[in-house]
């Protein structure tokens, strides 16, 4: 079975664009979690959907939203962007609404957005 | 608010057993959970604990004490592809979502 999936890899803009990073679950999965990982710290959470309704929000400017689609596909977008919003961007699918023993997150390898 | 603490580095040698703690501080959580990440790869989950006491995974252990806010990572047989980035991270109540908040990392250093 296919692992998470997220388009593109590696991604370039400058201050002031727009980004829409992409994420497929797992087959099966309803629930879709955005973190930021900036270099050398711990993944930091933007948003969970499950079932297609926001479920969680993190810390983040409203620069940042994001949507899940009927087939459970997620994407996130980042307007206005800052030198500070270069980071790597995960993606987590889970069967449940949050982590158990037997329903862990998995982790697509994340799109690495630079700022320049 | 909730933070947790880990260790940033720990350099141990092939065969040996490590251990990477965990300390917390959180308003309360489901469980305490381990990820595995390589060189900004996707983190891996390793490890959950629910429940205070030891979870046993191949070469790999995880325990949670709920009452002295503290939990940690075993690994034994240590090989060189333990060579990683671990983070501890929590489930905490906060509604109905799968929010994880993880700690910085550790970085384990696998030598020959």
């Amino acid at each position: 079975d296919a692992g998470v999936t997220q388009s593109p890899t590696h991604l370039i803009k400058t201050r002031g664009q727009h980004v829409t990073l992409r994420c497929s679950p797992i087959s099966g999965h309803k629930s879709v979690s955005w973190y930021q990982q900036v270099l050398g710290q711990g993944p930091q959470f933007i948003f969970q959907y499950y079932e297609k309704e926001e479920r969680g929000r993190g810390n983040f400017p409203d620069r940042f939203s994001a949507r899940q689609f009927p087939n459970y596909s997620s994407e996130l977008n980042v307007n206005a962007l800052l030198l500070g919003d270069s980071a790597l961007y995960l993606c987590a699918s889970s069967l449940a609404g949050r982590e158990t023993t037997n329903q862990p997150q998995h982790f697509g390898d994340g799109t690495r957005l630079s700022i320049l | 608010g909730q933070s947790l603490e880990q260790p940033s580095e720990v350099t141990a040698v092939e065969g040996a057993i490590v251990q990477i703690n965990c300390t917390y501080q959180t308003s309360g959580f489901y469980g305490l959970s381990w990820y595995q990440q390589h060189d900004g790869g996707a983190p891996t989950f390793l490890s959950y604990n629910a429940l205070d006491g030891l979870e046993e995974t191949g070469r790999f252990s995880s325990f949670l004490s709920r009452s002295d806010s503290y939990g940690y990572l075993l690994l034994q047989e240590l090989q060189m592809k333990d060579s990683a980035s671990y983070f501890c991270a929590v489930s905490p109540y906060s509604g109905n979502t799968g929010k994880l908040i993880f700690g910085q990392g550790t970085t384990l250093q696998v030598k020959p």
